[in-house]
């Protein structure tokens, strides 16, 4: 079956901007996670939905960023007056399980964001 | 607060050649320890899932190590082959939270 989608696939944005990105969940998978990956860098922990709950945000950067999953499905993650350190990939990963039972996640190809 | 570190962060062998990528992490109190391959513009794909009760999974030429006590994990390529070029990233589970290395890009050359 299908994977995780993301989308836009690539997205350049200028400095103070808003950005939304969008990612699809394998169907039916219960936890979703978003993570940022900084160039030459592994990826880091923004936050963990469990359906449509938010259970952890606390990789968020700042204030500036925010997450919902409002159906337990699709979840967006919203960039508000971007800055160029917010350059980066953004993955979106979902698991067939609740957080805490251990399991791979799946990923998806990510978003490239790059603020000028 | 757990750190995961990689050795080397790039590493270039001819064909054939079997290898050994590098994990280590500070905190023993993991509830697995999975590896991750990473090629541009594809995302990631698990390559291998090794819970923190077991000592070492295998899958085809890949063979990965788990010691906690050391916090040591290896991945272990054999014969390797010009396909298998790519970056190799492992990730700790602590409580859910993937914490993750920075790579090792490996190149092999035919």
């Amino acid at each position: 079956g299908a994977g995780v989608s993301q989308s836009p696939r690539y997205k350049v944005a200028k400095r103070g901007q808003d950005v939304a990105l969008r990612c699809d969940p394998i169907s039916g998978h219960v936890s979703l996670f978003w993570y940022q990956q900084a160039l030459g860098q592994g990826p880091e922990f923004l936050t963990y939905f469990q359906n449509e709950a938010q259970l952890d945000k606390s990789g968020l950067p700042s204030d500036r960023f925010f997450a919902e999953r409002p159906e337990g499905s699709v979840s967006t993650l919203k960039i508000q007056r971007t800055q160029q350190e917010d350059s980066a990939v953004y993955l979106c990963a979902s698991s067939p399980w609740v957080a805490g039972v251990t399991d791979t996640q799946y990923f998806g190809p990510g978003t490239r964001l790059t603020v000028l | 607060k757990q750190e995961v570190t990689q050795i080397p962060a790039a590493l270039s062998v001819p064909e054939g050649e079997n290898l050994v990528l590098n994990c280590s992490f500070t905190d023993s109190a993991i509830y697995n320890l999975q590896w991750f391959r990473q090629d541009p513009g594809k995302g990631l794909t698990s390559l291998l899932l090794i819970q923190s009760s077991q000592r070492e999974q295998t899958s085809g030429r890949l063979n990965a190590s788990l010691d906690k006590s050391s916090g040591r994990s290896t991945l272990y390529i054999a014969a390797s082959q010009p396909g298998d070029s790519a970056t190799y990233l492992c990730a700790v589970d602590s409580n859910y939270q993937l914490i993750w290395g920075a790579g090792t890009k490996l190149i092999i050359k035919p």
